[in-house]
Order: structure tokens, then sequence, then C-alpha cells
């Protein structure tokens, strides 16, 4: 498995300001991913961030508002862009274990609520 | 494409009851299935899997058996108990897709 942390674990923010959340994996893991929880439902996957690459990002999703940095085989920041309320939620990054059936191991999460 | 669909909630039982959640799903390859589960406050916990048809996974008393040939990863336990009381979410991944259920939302009442 892989220990995952997230920070910050909770923030409210503003209308139109950005928000940028961190994801620190403690071993080294080519594919990590960003998804979105909206209250009470399942998950979505927002991109998917390969370090020496661009994300790639799901329908729906795109980098102006969803800028991923992947800097190294580590670590991966997510900003979320000119935020509305719409934009809260809860924001999981995960890693990718390949052997063993491509199971994945997410961080513990970070809820945004935009007033 | 893939998907999963899970057995919608919310499922409240007493303590030391049998617990089933339903998941089935849809795959164009040979996808690997996964209960996830979400305590309350909390990001998602691997709970257990199963790589091929057949295999069974099981974790803290909780068991899923692949089934190939109805596309099921149903979830059981014998008898739950209140620190069970989280969201469960069935998973598959297929050639690097991965796709979650709604989930389902479980309460154990003492």
């Amino acid at each position: 498995s892989a220990v995952i942390s997230q920070k910050p674990s909770r923030d409210i923010c503003q209308r139109g300001t950005s928000l940028t959340i961190q994801c620190q994996v403690d071993s080294q893991v080519t594919m990590m991913f960003w998804y979105r929880q909206q209250p009470g439902q399942s998950l979505t996957l927002i991109a998917t961030a390969n370090q020496g690459s661009e994300a790639t990002y799901e329908s729906g999703f795109v980098i102006d508002k969803f800028p991923i940095s992947r800097p190294n085989l580590t670590f991966s920041t997510l900003t979320v862009s000119n935020l509305s309320p719409e934009d809260s939620s809860i924001y999981l990054c995960s890693v990718e274990r390949v052997a063993g059936g491509h199971e994945q191991y997410f961080g513990p999460g970070t809820r945004l609520t935009v007033t | 494409g893939n998907s999963v669909t899970q057995m919608e909630g919310p499922v409240t039982l007493s303590e030391e009851a049998f617990l089933t959640i339903n998941c089935t799903y849809t795959a164009t390859g040979y996808p690997s299935l996964f209960w996830y589960v979400q305590y309350p406050g909390e990001g998602l916990q691997l709970l257990l899997k199963a790589t091929k048809a057949d295999d069974k996974g099981s974790n803290k008393g909780f068991e899923a058996t692949y089934r190939k040939e109805t596309t099921s990863f149903h979830l059981e336990k014998g008898s739950v108990q209140v620190s069970d009381s989280a969201v469960y979410f069935c998973a598959l991944s297929d050639n690097n897709d991965m796709r979650f259920g709604a989930g389902t939302r479980l309460t154990v009442k003492p």
C-alpha cells in the first residue's frame, strides 16, 4: 500500500478565489489521480497526472479551471480556480499500484466549502 | 463502456445482522474488482479485491466473490458491528479505466 497525505484537510474559500491542494506520497509512483466527490455522491475522476507530462483531463474538466502540477514522482497539486459554490466538494488524490490488480490508494481528502 | 451498479442505500441493520450489498458490473475486458469503504470524514480505504473470475476477496470479516457468469461482486458480512457504519463503494479497474459505483451508506445500530 501507499501512505498519502493531503493539505489542507479542509478550507472555506470565498467565491472568485482559488485553492491549491497538495498531495504527497511516501513512495515513488507513476500515476496519480485527482477525484471530486460532491456531497452524498460517488467519485468523479477529474484528471490523471503523470510525472513529466501534462495532465489528462476527463470530459467536463478543463485545465484552466483545474490546473495540475506533477513536479516529481511523489508530489502533485490540484488548483481549483475561480471558485463558485458549485465547487464545494471533497477533493481526493489517489495513486495506483499496478501489481495485483491496479488498485488505487486514496488520500484523506480535502473538504472545500465555497461561500 | 465500463460501469458499476450497486445497491442503493441507505441500509440500516442491527448489530450482528447479516449484510449483503449487491454490485454488478459491465466491462469490455477482464476487470479487477474492488470494494472500498469510506468512514465518516475520511478518504476511501481499499477493503478487498479480486482480480479474476471465481476469486474471493476477504478482509475484516467481509467477503466478495468475483462471479463472471452473473457479472457480480456482492459484498457480504455475517455479523455486522456498529463500527462497520460507513459508505461502501464497489469499483472496477479495466485497462487503466477505474469506475466507481454510487456508494451504499450502511448504518449499524446497537
